[in-house]
């Protein structure tokens, strides 16, 4: 089946620092991936939509220039928090389907999330 | 704009007893209705899912779903509980065509006695 791979799964960083959170897809091409963020004991609040070969896609009060999404390849979707402080820190998961846009019979699989934390 | 409400947020049943999580939606058509459990510190795990069809669907681990139109609800079941049943259970939604982005519920923690 699908499988969606995330790196690395903890990063501890200090304020002020950037991360790089990895998604992937390992047996199959997305061109679309979706990222969420998700507070302890809270939901999954989706943050952006990221494209292949294009810009992403953000929610409505999420800081793009914080939140930067990079998606290079069919496989690699990227997250950089930049310039990170403590309220960044938080459970980040990513997600990504092996249809098209259009084909909404696809199920989204889900990486195993990354949990940073900022001191 | 779809959401989705688990009037839920704790439920405690002991070890054997049947389970029922509750899930409402709001959404304009009949979306794509999906449930997903999370063990701390993981990620989401598919249970089940309904796209259309039979409106009793059966996931993994023994657990099953109805969708009733008529109620706007997808909620969860199970006849048994067993005791690795412990964790978040998350009911969601999506669109049928268009952005495949999930909307999530506030999720269901579920602990089981012994």
């Amino acid at each position: 089946g699908a499988v969606v791979s995330q790196h690395p799964s903890r990063v501890i960083c200090k304020s002020g620092t950037s991360v790089k959170i990895e998604c992937r897809s390992l047996d199959f091409q997305a061109t679309t991936m979706f990222w969420y963020r998700q507070f302890p004991k809270q939901s999954l609040m989706l943050m952006a939509t990221s494209n292949e070969g294009s810009k992403a896609t953000y929610e409505q009060g999420v800081e793009k220039d914080k939140f930067l999404i990079n998606h290079a390849s069919l496989t690699l979707s990227t997250l950089t928090v930049t310039s990170a402080h403590p309220e960044d820190s938080s459970f980040y998961i990513c997600s990504a389907s092996p249809g098209t846009v259009n084909s909404g019979a696809n199920v989204l699989t889900f990486g195993a999330g990354s949990r940073l934390t900022v001191l | 704009a779809q959401s989705v409400t688990q009037p839920d947020i704790h439920i405690t049943v002991s070890e054997g007893a049947s389970l029922e999580l509750r899930c409402n939606y709001s959404y304009g058509a009949t979306p794509y209705l999906f449930w997903y459990v999370q063990s701390p510190g993981q990620g989401l795990q598919l249970l089940l899912k309904y796209f259309s069809g039979d409106t009793l669907v059966q996931g993994i681990k023994g657990f099953e779903a109805e969708f009733k139109r008529s109620q706007s609800s997808f909620n969860l079941r199970k006849p048994s509980v067993h005791w690795s049943d412990a964790a978040e259970y998350f009911c969601a939604v999506g669109a049928r065509t268009g952005r495949r982005a999930l909307t999530f519920g506030s999720g269901t923690r579920l602990q089981v006695q012994p």
